[in-house]
């Protein structure tokens, strides 16, 4: 157990829908990153939030938003969705984005848009 | 523009053999690089990292060799064990380029290891 906890396991939607994908981090950590694996494919960074600001955006969809809270845990917006955004979305948390340390992942969240 | 790349999507080893696991990177900013394990229908987890500023770490069965001249890193797992199959992500961090810890991960090798 890493620590990560993501919330649902398993979603199904459909087509010009919009859901939430939910992330609370490990204790202590300040920092929550969001990454798509779609199809076998790598892990794609979409955005990262640091302590409730928006640190580092990678090639995150203007149809998905995020953001993360006073508590910590943070929650993607994706709307507007398409056959293609069907894909495996984690969620990791570290302590501190400079130091050497590891960034742990949660499960995932496995979203199907039909 | 893929800046982390795994070559091989698979490799096959017999048990207690050694396994070799090999990345290649472009962008000579990385500061930090570090190997996950993915099992099916769970998150990554770490495996083992390595500082820009060092060539080898250690951690049992597991090394990580790190040719910065190169832009090469390499995983060594010895003996391999049947439980070591899975994918296996390399990933880089560029810590500089906007104070973030965001990682930028390799498409995985699939590794299977035979009794």
């Amino acid at each position: 157990d890493s620590g990560v906890t993501q919330t649902p396991k398993h979603l199904i939607t459909a087509t010009g829908q919009r859901v939430t994908l939910r992330c609370s981090p490990r204790s202590g950590d300040l920092s929550v990153y969001w990454y798509q694996q779609s199809l076998d494919q790598g892990l794609q960074f979409l955005i990262h939030y640091y302590n409730g600001e928006e640190r580092a955006k990678g090639n995150i969809l203007e149809r998905f938003s995020a953001q993360q809270f006073p508590d910590l845990h943070s929650e993607l917006n994706l709307s507007s969705l398409e056959l293609g955004d069907s894909a495996l979305y984690f969620c990791a948390s570290s302590v501190d984005p400079g130091r050497n340390t590891e960034a742990f992942f949660g499960q995932g969240t496995r979203l199907t848009v039909v | 523009d893929q800046q982390v790349k795994q070559n091989s999507p698979s490799l096959s080893v017999q048990e207690g053999r050694i396994s070799i696991l090999n990345c290649d990177y472009t962008n000579s900013m990385f500061d930090y690089f570090l190997w996950y394990k993915k099992y099916p229908a769970e998150g990554p987890t770490f495996l083992i990292s390595i500082s820009s500023i060092k060539d080898k770490n250690e951690d049992g069965r597991f090394t990580v060799f790190l040719n910065k001249s190169a832009k090469h890193l390499s995983l060594h797992i010895v003996p391999s064990q049947p439980g070591d199959s899975a994918v296996y992500f390399c990933a880089a961090r560029d810590y500089y380029s906007g104070n973030t810890g965001k990682l930028i991960f390799g498409q995985g090798t699939t590794l299977q290891v035979k009794p």
